[in-house]
């Protein structure tokens, strides 16, 4: 089946600095990315919808500037946190969508997820 | 490593039939349980959720899922399903105080009108 990647699986940063994690579709293009977040003990909370070419779509509550989501090509979407603090620390999982019109219509593959601390 | 194993890939139904999906896990330990819905164009939604208490869970829009430990399984079901529940339908599990999410591959429904 189709392969979400997401680098790095686990990140460790200090607070202040920025941190990027990177969702690649690896054998499918993507026109839709999408960024979740899980809090402690909840479900995954969606931040962001991200389009290829365009800027992404923000959910309510979800700060655009310290959460920067570029999605460059149709196999790349990259997540950047920036001046990250501790309660940024979470686990941070993308999601791609096969390009419309393909085989595989509008199924939705998973990355793998990302933990971020944040020292 | 924990997996998560999903029946079907696709699933058609005409409206009124009754659904299940089949659910199972790999992990011995105790878990979290989640299943989520991906409508066309929408981004994922919960549908409900286990963590512990009654096995049988009721979530929105009519499903119900039920957690048998013995079997690693959790199910989803719902009675009587509508055109609008066409989706893509997708297990996860957590385990307990721990950090990943493991999805299953997803199941497709398509219901009929």
């Amino acid at each position: 089946g189709a392969v979400v990647s997401q680098h790095p699986s686990r990140v460790i940063c200090k607070s202040g600095t920025s941190v990027k994690i990177e969702c690649r579709s690896l054998d499918f293009q993507a026109t839709t990315m999408f960024w979740y977040r899980q809090f402690p003990k909840q479900s995954l909370m969606l931040m962001a919808t991200s389009n290829e070419g365009s800027k992404a779509t923000y959910e309510q509550g979800v700060e655009k500037d310290k959460f920067l989501i570029n999605h460059a090509s149709l196999t790349l979407s990259t997540l950047t946190v920036t001046s990250a603090h501790p309660e940024d620390s979470s686990f941070y999982i993308c999601s791609a969508r096969v390009r419309e019109g393909a085989a595989s219509g509008n199924t939705i593959y998973f990355g793998e997820g990302s933990w971020l601390t944040v020292v | 490593a924990q997996s998560v194993s999903q029946h079907n890939h696709h699933v058609i139904l005409s409206e009124a039939a009754s659904l299940e999906l089949g659910c199972n896990y790999s992990y011995g330990g105790t878990v979290n349980l989640f299943w989520y819905v991906q409508y066309p164009g929408q981004h994922l939604q919960l549908l409900l959720k286990y963590f512990s208490g009654d096995p049988l869970v009721k979530g929105i829009k009519g499903f119900e899922a039920e957690f048998i430990k013995s079997k690693f399984s959790f199910n989803l079901r719902k009675p009587s399903v509508q055109w609008s529940d066409t989706a893509e339908y997708f297990c996860a599990v957590n385990q307990y105080y721990g950090q990943n999410f493991v999805f299953g591959p997803g199941t497709r429904l398509s219901v009929l009108p």
